[in-house]
């Protein structure tokens, strides 16, 4: 059990440019989920998964992003046509079990910031 | 929509002080609450998760309490130490709902 591993660590980009983060969750959890967190604010829930179906998505996915797990295991984020606003830090977190009530693992996360 | 609130925002205290950080919930139709650490850049790390049909869970100098009715939960450190220095978190979690959501913490300063 190496943990969740989230790839890149770090991500400057320029506005208007597409980025894509990698997740790779503990390998045998099930349920995957994204969130997004700015200075000093908790983490806010953007998406989903349940192995490799997306059940939930928030309002604040916006047309602009979109996620994937093509195989029930890592799962991308890709953001479209960045914008200042996506300035911020995208966790990925993961669970085992078939409801949630087993503890999130998160990883740590990917900082984005959009010049 | 749940409504997270953690008071203090930040907690400075001397090293060996016992403490209690609060969390108020306005949905108290929760299914679990989890608390979390976050140290400076880094993700979450689980502490402890509450099942709705508990009152507390335990673990080691970590002590968290939940009434449900009220919509309140604490976290209560014994004889804290500069290394529990993170911000806390808490979450409350809705039954078949997979939206956790956050409060935004309470930062803790031990100092030696």
């Amino acid at each position: 059990d190496t943990g969740v591993s989230q790839n890149p660590r770090h991500k400057i980009t320029k506005r208007g440019q597409n980025v894509t983060f990698r997740c790779d969750p503990i390998s045998e959890h099930n349920r995957l989920y994204w969130y997004r967190q700015t200075l000093g604010q908790g983490p806010e829930f953007l998406t989903y998964f349940q192995n490799e179906a997306q059940l939930e998505k928030s309002r604040l996915l916006s047309d602009r992003f979109s996620a994937e797990r093509p195989k029930g295991s890592f799962s991308t984020l890709e953001i479209q046509r960045t914008e200042q606003g996506d300035s911020a830090m995208y966790l990925c977190a993961s669970s085992f079990g078939r409801v949630n009530n087993s503890p999130l693992h998160f990883g740590n996360g990917t900082r984005l910031t959009v010049t | 929509k749940q409504e997270v609130t953690q008071i203090p925002a930040a907690l400075s205290v001397p090293e060996g002080e016992n403490l209690v950080l609060n969390c108020s919930f306005t949905d108290s139709a929760i299914y679990n609450l989890q608390w979390f650490r976050q140290d400076p850049g880094k993700g979450l790390t689980s502490l402890l998760l509450i099942q709705s049909s508990q009152r507390e869970q335990t673990s080691g100098r970590l002590n968290a309490s939940l009434d449900k009715s009220s919509g309140r939960s604490t976290l209560y450190i014994a004889a804290s130490q500069p290394g529990d220095s993170a911000t806390y978190l808490c979450a409350p979690n809705r039954r078949n709902n997979n939206d956790m959501r956050f409060g935004a913490g309470t930062r803790l300063t031990v100092k030696p």
